[in-house]
């Protein structure tokens, strides 16, 4: 079953805008992470925060993270055509650090 | 530092048919996953090793796909008899040992399609 949901489905920006994603989960975790899917490639890892985090920040992403709401969030400033993509927030199942479950993803469209 | 190697990248077969994919994960990498991803969707865990043991494959439909990791470095995943719900893209992953464990590294994938 899927554990994290991303929204919107869908975004579409001009460069320079901030693009803001949110991902709602149902479990308690012990970490969260993003990653981003560029069209016809694999996953490449951008952010992992834990869950006694709230905030953590990578070049111009940041993540936040409410335990009490089950929510994340990633925020990119500035963003660029090359921030084109689909985002996945994936989340451990429950016993395990380590088998991820990944949501269906937000794509991000950037505009020259 | 070479990535994860995955071929092939594209194959088209017809259902009934069988296909091999492989994977070669990053050097020192102990964990070695299969993903499935179908269009529009998230990758979804098919198997998990640590090592050439399997960990985790309780997704895998035993009937049909079979995955070994022999010498505990690349590792194959078949499909036989393939079906047209099969048609995804085939990920694989591998994170380091240690308390990096939990970052996974994707290769490029294989893009399935079956006719």
């Amino acid at each position: 079953s899927q554990q994290g949901e991303e929204d919107p489905q869908a975004l579409s920006i001009q460069e320079g805008e901030n693009a803001t994603m949110n991902c709602s989960y149902k479990t308690s975790i012990n970490n969260l992470q993003w990653y981003r899917q560029n069209s016809g490639r694999g996953l490449v890892h951008l952010i992992l925060i834990r869950s006694n985090e709230r905030e953590k920040h990578s070049g111009r992403l940041r993540v936040t993270l409410d335990t009490s709401k089950k929510s994340s969030s990633l925020l990119i400033t500035a963003s660029r055509a090359a921030d084109t993509a689909s985002y996945f927030c994936a989340t451990p199942e429950r016993g395990s650090n380590y088998k991820l479950t990944f949501g269906k993803g937000t794509l991000l469209t950037v505009n020259p | 530092e070479a990535g994860v190697a995955q071929s092939p990248r594209y194959k088209i077969i017809e259902k009934r048919q069988s296909v091999a994919f492989w994977c070669n994960p990053i050097s020192g990498h102990a964990t070695l996953y299969w993903y499935q991803q179908i269009l529009g969707q998230g990758p979804k865990l098919l198997i998990q090793f640590q090592n050439n043991g399997v960990v985790d494959d309780s997704q895998l439909p035993k009937d049909r796909f079979s995955a070994e990791r022999l010498k505990g470095v690349d590792s194959t995943l078949k499909i036989q008899p393939a079906k047209l719900e099969d048609s995804a893209v085939y990920l694989c992953a591998s994170s380091p040992p240690g308390r990096n464990q939990e970052t996974q590294y994707f290769g490029p994938g294989t893009r399935l399609l079956v006719l």
